[in-house]
């Protein structure tokens, strides 16, 4: 069965301190790995989008990385306005839907 | 705003009452798709859209739920004879027809309490 697990549940920071937030998975075929961001009673928003074992993209203070079994969520500098709730989602090659880990609680302080 | 619109933004409804559930998506987008999100938990997946076709339909959906997407453009999520188990955050997403079918745009949800 197509799993997706964050870690950790919750992370507090102080303003510039950096770290990583990890998703391992586990999937028949991976067709995508995805990033998206969740403040507190909205939607999701997108991020990143990754495909294979080596990829790297970056957006501003953020750099998600993927390998075999897992990505990471490189968080650098951080401010307080990247407190968020950060999701990882797989996609099977056999299917359109996108299957979420519970996400990481970020936490950034001044 | 072009953005995936969601009505009502929040529902409380006493338990076995019917509620509907409406998503405008982004216009020229194909592809629609409807989660449920419970507290503390990521997403979960209950149907999707491909134009005015339902073409995947979670297997832990229970038949108390219905969606339609009749002209291809908004799509309605019904709940029958609600249970408290069905409170949660119904979102709603878009896309458009592409190779990178993950990258969804979604609404702000529609909360639902059933007391």
């Amino acid at each position: 069965e197509d799993q997706v697990t964050q870690s950790p549940e919750a992370l507090r920071l102080q303003e510039g301190e950096s770290s990583s937030l990890n998703c391992s998975y586990t999937v028949s075929g991976l067709r995508g790995l995805f990033w998206y961001r969740q403040d507190p009673g909205k939607g999701p928003e997108f991020l990143f989008t990754l495909y294979s074992a080596g990829e790297e993209k970056e957006k501003e203070r953020l750099k998600a990385t993927l390998t075999k079994k897992e990505s990471f969520l490189h968080i650098t500098a951080p401010k307080p306005e990247d407190s968020a709730t950060y999701l990882c989602a797989v996609q099977a090659l056999s299917t359109d839907k996108l299957i979420f880990g519970t996400g990481t609680r970020l936490q950034v302080f001044p | 705003d072009t953005g995936v619109s969601q009505d009502p933004r929040h529902k409380i409804t006493k338990r076995g009452q019917n509620v509907t559930f409406r998503c405008d998506p982004i216009s020229e987008h194909n592809r629609l798709y409807w989660y449920r999100q419970t507290l503390g938990q990521g997403p979960e997946f209950l149907t999707y859209f491909q134009n005015e076709a339902q073409l995947e339909k979670s297997r832990l959906l229970s038949d108390r739920f219905s969606a339609e997407r009749p002209k291809g453009s908004f799509s309605t999520l019904e709940i029958q004879r609600t249970e408290q188990g069905d409170s949660a955050m119904y979102l709603c997403a878009s896309s458009p027809l592409g190779l990178n079918t993950g990258e969804l745009f979604f609404g702000e949800g529609s909360r639902l309490t059933v007391l």
